[in-house]
């Protein structure tokens, strides 16, 4: 497949559970990003990684831990969620994190927290 | 702080009308402007930014920094145009670490 992917599609978990979400682009981006789209706030960017460095954590919670571990897969691990967390999460690319770039888009993961 | 404000949650108008929405945001600088949008069962894409000067899909959107604007037009709205739309901002600092501050979007429905 082409583009961004993001597996699973959809996830269900307790607050006890270990879980992690992945995302893979075919893109040859040096840049990725994760973000949380909730019913009740703007898409919200969580992390930013260029060239596997992670250049930005915006204030994410300690429960969600990114994984960056070569330009073409990112992962998000998800240890002791909370409902609140259950939201759709989207993973991107661009060429670069420079801003004015495209950012392309994955399908999402819809997260249901318990 | 920068913020994206969509002043319209949901927007409707009938094929052939005419259909503005609505973008206002907040940085004292010099911003670059973005819509995205998201067609039914298909992703996040862009679909026209600032920088480029461009129309997409009869679409145009124009930057008006007296009024901290970026509105996105269509003269005439077609069937399937009916998706979520989303401003979108940057305050590129110098070279690195652009970012993306996202409006809560737009639902527009174009009636036949």
């Amino acid at each position: 497949e082409t583009g961004v992917t993001q597996t699973p599609r959809h996830l269900v978990m307790g607050m006890t559970n270990k879980k992690s979400l992945k995302c893979e682009q075919h893109l040859g981006h040096n840049a990725m990003y994760w973000y949380k789209q909730s019913a009740k706030k703007p898409l919200e960017l969580m992390f930013v990684y260029s060239l596997e460095e992670r250049v930005e954590n915006n204030s994410v919670p300690s429960r969600f831990s990114p994984e960056c571990p070569n330009s073409s897969h990112l992962f998000l691990h998800l240890h002791t969620l909370q409902p609140e967390d259950s939201a759709l999460y989207l993973c991107a690319s661009s060429h670069d994190e420079v801003g004015y770039n495209e950012q392309f888009f994955g399908p999402g993961t819809r997260l249901t927290v318990l | 702080a920068q913020r994206v404000t969509q002043p319209e949650k949901l927007l409707s108008v009938f094929k052939g009308a005419p259909v503005e929405l609505k973008c206002n945001y907040s940085y004292s600088g010099s911003p670059e402007l973005f819509w995205y949008v998201q067609y039914s069962r298909q992703r996040l894409q862009l679909l026209l930014r600032h920088i480029s000067r461009e129309s997409i899909k009869g679409f145009t959107a124009d930057l008006n920094k007296g009024e901290t604007s970026f509105h996105l037009k269509k003269p005439f709205a077609q069937e399937e145009d009916s998706a979520m739309y989303y401003c979108a901002l940057t305050v590129d600092r110098g070279s690195t670490l652009g970012r993306l501050y996202f409006g809560r979007g737009t639902q527009l429905t174009v009636w036949p």
